[in-house]
């Protein structure tokens, strides 16, 4: 069925490090992608997202890119902060079902 | 505008006994959701509302939970008998209608903790 992947953590990286969370799908068509973020004591926030393919979504210095053709949504950071440390979830949408399905989430620590 | 709010935060309860979870959804938001999250898993679907009527309820776990949505604004998850499993942390979320239906604003979450 509809599924998403994305890499296992906790993902520990030092100030100023480069970041990398693998996100797939499995999906026909072209679903709706989302980066969601769960900061410590706070609820789910929209991060970013991308609705066709070759979409890149961006904020607070966070991409992502809509690649069809290895199904991906890798969310990439080029320099994190202390104040990035969060669980990270990638989801894509279902049209079939008007709900999102979530990935299982990958905890960053990031140190100073 | 308000978000989404959920309360309680946190309910702590033994096997049992009946819990009820709330959620108020950004005004005028036709759609509400409810997910839930377990030991640390993915965030699941339990159930959508479309106004007051359950659009899918394909996700929830079995008929000791029961959501409501009265008169299209305020929802209540009710949880009774509560069971171990059912330990985690509940979220609701809502969305308008339309193109932005598949924006969802998620509420801080309700953990619940079965003893």
């Amino acid at each position: 069925g509809d599924s998403v992947t994305q890499m296992e953590g906790p993902v520990t990286l030092s100030e100023e490090a480069f970041l990398t969370i693998n996100c797939t799908y499995t999906a026909t068509g072209y679903p709706s992608l989302f980066w969601y973020v769960q900061y410590p004591g706070e609820g789910l926030q929209l991060l970013l997202k991308a609705t066709k393919a070759d979409d890149k979504g961006s904020n607070k210095g966070f991409e992502a890119t809509y690649r069809k053709e290895t199904t991906s949504f890798h969310l990439e950071k080029g320099s994190v902060q202390v104040s990035d440390s969060a669980v990270y979830f990638c989801a894509r949408w279902m049209d079939s079902s008007y709900k999102l399905i979530f990935g299982s989430g990958t905890r960053l620590l990031v140190r100073p | 505008e308000a978000g989404v709010t959920q309360f309680p935060s946190h309910s702590v309860i033994e096997k049992g006994q009946t819990v009820t979870l709330r959620c108020d959804p950004i005004s005028g938001h036709d759609n509400l959701y409810w997910y839930r999250r377990v030991m640390g898993k993915e965030i699941k679907f339990l159930l959508h509302f479309v106004k007051e009527s359950k659009q899918d309820e394909s996700g929830m776990p079995n008929n000791r939970f029961l959501a409501e949505r009265t008169g299209g604004t305020y929802s209540t998850l009710k949880v009774q008998p509560a069971e171990l499993e059912d330990s985690g942390v509940y979220f609701c979320a809502s969305s308008p209608g339309g193109t932005g239906a598949n924006v969802l604003t998620f509420g801080a979450g309700s953990r619940l903790t079965v003893l």
